[in-house]
């Protein structure tokens, strides 16, 4: 059964920094790209970042360029988002996703169950 | 940066066709997917490639693509389906996100 799941949210203030973890389990970890999304309460969904199979590639929202770093360990088959300086606007449940497009598309067929990122001023 | 546009909110009544719309410059040329996000739960994506349904998805849910519009159709839509959609796109090697949808179903 393919899992992922979220860990490492909670209340934080303005200017720090925190690190989400994303475990994954049920497939190949290994083959397959990620991706942070966000959702700030009462908004829509928002992408955060993704990384390639081998996370030699990754690329980011414009919003958290310089600040925020995902990362991955295919030998722990886990994912990870660095926050640093960390904003109220920041504020949001974060999800893991994984990547199933190939050349030209990419799109989420597996979700993580989301953690909940709370930045107070 | 590249923008799809999302109607707020469409209402359908139960059993009836709901029809949400996905629009954006040069769409043609991309592929569209679709999620379903209900409150308090993560979002489950229900199209995959315009047209593509995920197994475990139901029939009633489909897709299309005309132009620069993309299309989800829920046939028969039942109380269940009454959620956020959002429409997603892949545009030089970042993911775009609609504003969502609310449908209703009354």
């Amino acid at each position: 059964q393919v899992q992922l799941v979220g860990s490492g949210g909670g209340v934080v203030q303005s200017g720090r920094s925190l690190r989400l973890s994303c475990a994954v389990s049920g497939f190949t970890f290994s083959n397959y790209g990620m991706h942070w999304v966000r959702q700030a309460p009462g908004k829509g969904l928002e992408w955060v970042a993704v990384t390639s199979y081998d996370g030699s590639n990754k690329n980011y929202v414009d919003s958290v360029k310089g600040r925020f770093t995902i990362s991955r360990d295919n030998s722990k088959n886990t994912l990870y988002l660095q926050m640093n300086s960390l904003r109220a606007e920041d504020t949001a449940v974060y999800y893991c996703a994984k990547d199933d497009g190939t050349g030209g598309t990419s799109f989420m067929d597996v979700w993580g169950k989301g953690t909940t990122v709370t930045v107070s001023s | 940066s590249y923008e799809v546009t999302q109607p707020p909110s469409v209402s359908v009544s139960p059993g009836q066709t709901a029809s949400i719309t996905c629009s954006g410059d040069k769409l043609g040329d991309k592929y569209a997917c679709w999620y379903q996000v209900k409150p308090g739960q993560s979002p489950v994506l229900v199209i995959y490639q315009d047209i593509q349904r995920p197994s475990g998805i139901p029939e009633r849910f489909s897709g299309s693509k005309s132009g620069n519009t993309a299309t989800l159709t829920i046939s028969g839509t039942q109380a269940m389906d009454e959620a956020d959609y959002y429409c997603q796109v892949w545009d030089s090697g970042t993911v775009v996100f609609g504003g969502g949808t609310k449908l209703t179903v009354l």
